[in-house]
């Protein structure tokens, strides 16, 4: 019964950098999402994906890549960490549909310096 | 396009009062989902409350309930008899079927504060 899993929970990078943030559901969601969460700006969104191998842009995708090579996880990339990209990250999965709650993952707080 | 606004960045509010918290909205999709979630200060995200596009009545979940008015495009959460344990930040969020995307997007947040 793990839900969304998210690893790692804080992360300290160098500028420059690159690393993944791992996320992985067992609830057979069809649509996975990555988000940054900033104070006073919410929650925007990065990444997301309807199924396996389909993946589209959000409000922010600059500097981050994702794949999804299976329904269950969904790996955000930092390619070169800048201190922009500072923030805590949120991974969240949900059924197909207007009327369905998101699961989120328990969040990663990166720092970039 | 989407969009999602709350424009109480802080609120205070007396344990056992009520209060309402603020979200409008935005779209063209004539079928979306309204959805608040609590983020207290551990972080997690939890989910609180949903409201159809088609519901005709204002969804309630306990002490929460969301006065939905679909004309004005306003969805604000009310709280009533808040407790000490309801300080947290809150967002609203919104999810619409263009495209079949399905996309997710969330409101800038209100930090609520109880006053004991």
């Amino acid at each position: 019964n793990a839900g969304v899993t998210q690893t790692p929970k804080f992360q300290v990078l160098k500028t420059g950098q690159s690393m993944t943030l791992q996320c992985a559901q067992d609830m057979n969601h069809e649509y996975m999402s990555w988000y940054r969460q900033d104070p006073g700006m919410g929650l925007r969104l990065i990444h997301y994906s309807v199924g396996a191998g389909i993946t589209d842009q959000g409000e922010v995708p600059n500097g981050y890549n994702v794949s999804r090579s299976t329904t269950e996880d969904f790996p955000l990339r930092l390619l070169s960490a800048a201190p922009s990209q500072t923030s805590v990250y949120f991974c969240a999965s949900s059924y197909w549909g207007t009327n369905t709650e998101a699961f989120f993952g328990q969040g990663t707080r990166l720092t970039v310096v | 396009a989407q969009k999602i606004t709350q424009t109480q960045p802080g609120m205070f509010v007396q344990e056992k009062e009520a209060v309402t918290l603020d979200c409008t909205y935005d779209t063209s999709d004539p079928s979306y989902g309204l959805f608040w979630y609590k983020q207290p200060s551990s972080g997690e995200m939890i989910f609180l409350i949903y409201q159809g596009s088609y519901d005709q009545q204002n969804a309630t979940e306990g002490r929460y309930s969301l006065n939905f008015q679909k004309a004005r495009k306003s969805a604000n959460l009310v709280i009533s008899a808040s407790q000490l344990g309801d300080s947290a930040m809150y967002f609203c969020a919104m999810r619409e079927a263009t495209s079949g995307t399905y996309k997710y997007i969330f409101g800038t947040g209100t930090r609520l504060k109880v006053l004991a």
